[in-house]
């Protein structure tokens, strides 16, 4: 089973940029699909985005569509998530997780939940 | 797309059973089998507990059980253990354009 290793803490100024990476282990990265997943201070968790590097388009929540960019680096096994203009409702922690890919008789999809997950990456915005 | 619906918290006695309802609409819980739940303790990241409804990973215990009946899910917690004082969270496939949406999320507290 993947694993995946997120990036450490960020502290970044209101408007800024952050880039938060997730580094996976085993050799199926290309097509597994990597989920980013945001939770705020005492809060819920609320789907992002995802990309499947073999594909390399990827697909955001309406509401992140603006400021969110998903992308992977197969060379490195490594998927990124990079949240412009940030402002202080930003302050979360952020996960990657992984939807597993099944095939069955030749037809192959990534199933439709979250099987695993880093660690989380906690991003501060603070002035 | 809104986030599904759950109680803000469920609580038990060791050994008890609990049920932490998860409600949604016929365009995400209602209408595909494809509802998973998450158990989170403080400060960690979410585990899968159960996946497609009712199916557990290989290492959960048979004590997570899950269901739906319409727009709602049920996650079951039987013989409650204080290791099972977590956060609890549902999600399921939606038809809408974001494609995953998660419930609002449970606090389970073992008394």
């Amino acid at each position: 089973q993947v694993q995946l290793v997120q990036s450490g803490a960020e502290v970044k100024k209101p408007g800024s940029s952050v880039k938060v990476s997730c580094k996976a282990s085993g050799d199926t990265f290309s097509t597994t699909s990597f989920t980013w997943v945001r939770q705020a201070p005492g809060q819920g968790l609320e789907w992002m985005g995802e990309i499947i590097p073999m594909f390399g388009r990827a697909n955001y929540a309406q509401k992140f569509e603006a400021t969110v960019t998903i992308t992977a680096d197969e060379s490195t096994s490594t998927a990124y998530m990079e949240l412009s203009g940030l402002r202080f409702d930003d302050t979360a922690v952020y996960f990657c997780a992984t939807r597993p890919r099944k095939c069955t008789g030749g037809s192959c999809s990534s199933k439709d939940w979250f099987e695993t997950w880093g660690q989380g990456t906690l991003v501060t915005v603070s002035s | 797309q809104s986030a599904l619906t759950q109680p803000a918290s469920v609580s038990g006695s060791p050994g008890q059973s609990i049920t932490i309802s998860c409600t949604g609409t016929s365009s995400d819980v209602g209408g595909f089998n494809y509802v998973s739940w998450y158990q989170q303790h403080s400060g960690k990241a979410p585990k899968l507990i159960i996946y497609d409804v009712s199916y557990r990973p290989s290492g959960i215990s048979h004590r997570f059980s899950g269901s739906k009946s319409g727009n709602t899910a049920s996650l079951t917690l039987s013989g409650l253990q204080a290791d099972d004082e977590a956060d609890y969270y549902c999600s399921s496939y939606t038809s809408s354009s974001t494609p995953y949406v998660f419930g609002t999320g449970t606090r389970v507290t073992v008394l």
